[in-house]
């Protein structure tokens, strides 16, 4: 069964900065993209960034380039998302997703992790 | 970037046959994904690439369009579909996601 477990969340002051894990399991991890997509408090969804299976290639949206950092680590399992430099914008829940191979769907989500940017 | 056009919210009654749309604001080709999300929980895949049921999903959820154009149907809608629905793209970059449809059952 593919599990996705997102750890790290919680209250931070503007500015400041925080890490996400994303521990998978039940799968292959080495051979998925991966992604983060978040979701303000009663919003919509958002992508926000997409890494390659081997971590070689990065992709993000123009709101977070720059102060976002996507990463994995292929003999832990485990998917992280560095934020620096945090807004209130930024507030939401992530979750972490796998990307599937036939179109690049979100085919398995974690529960999410939620992070609340606040002084 | 791609702007994704859904339907705010929707009531039907049980049994029977409901069309969620999501229309495009360039085309997508077949690169258009669905997921349902119910409250407190987090999305669940249901049809990717317009049109191709993922597992494990009944085969009452079906999908269909290219383009710009397209629609997840529900037949026959069950209580238990009561749940928002998110149209989602991955032909552009960056990818995007609909505002969401909110089903209700009467």
């Amino acid at each position: 069964e593919v599990q996705l477990v997102e750890s790290g969340g919680g209250l931070v002051q503007p500015g400041r900065s925080m890490k996400l894990s994303c521990a998978a399991s039940g799968f292959t991890f080495s051979n998925y993209g991966m992604a983060w997509v978040r979701q303000a408090p009663t919003k919509g969804l958002e992508w926000v960034a997409t890494i390659s299976y081997d971590g070689s290639s990065t992709y993000y949206r123009d709101s977070v380039k720059g102060r976002f950092t996507i990463s994995r680590d292929n003999a832990k399992s485990t998917l992280y998302l560095q934020m620096n430099s945090l807004r209130s914008e930024d507030t939401a829940t992530y979750y972490c997703t796998r990307v599937g191979y036939d179109g690049y769907p979100l085919d398995y989500w974690g529960q999410g992790v939620m992070v609340t940017v606040s002084s | 970037d791609t702007v994704l056009t859904q339907s705010p919210a929707l009531a039907v009654s049980p049994g029977e046959r409901v069309s969620i749309s999501c229309r495009a604001s360039e085309g997508v080709n077949s690169y258009m994904h669905w997921y349902q999300q119910k409250p407190g929980q987090q999305p669940k895949l249901l049809i990717y690439k317009a049109s191709n049921l993922a597992s494990g999903v009944p085969a009452r959820f079906s999908g269909s369009g290219s383009g710009t154009d397209f629609t997840l149907t529900i037949d026959p809608v069950e209580a238990d579909d009561t749940a928002t629905y998110f149209c989602q793209q991955s032909w552009n970059d960056p990818w995007t996601f609909g505002g969401g449809t909110k089903l209700e059952l009467k």
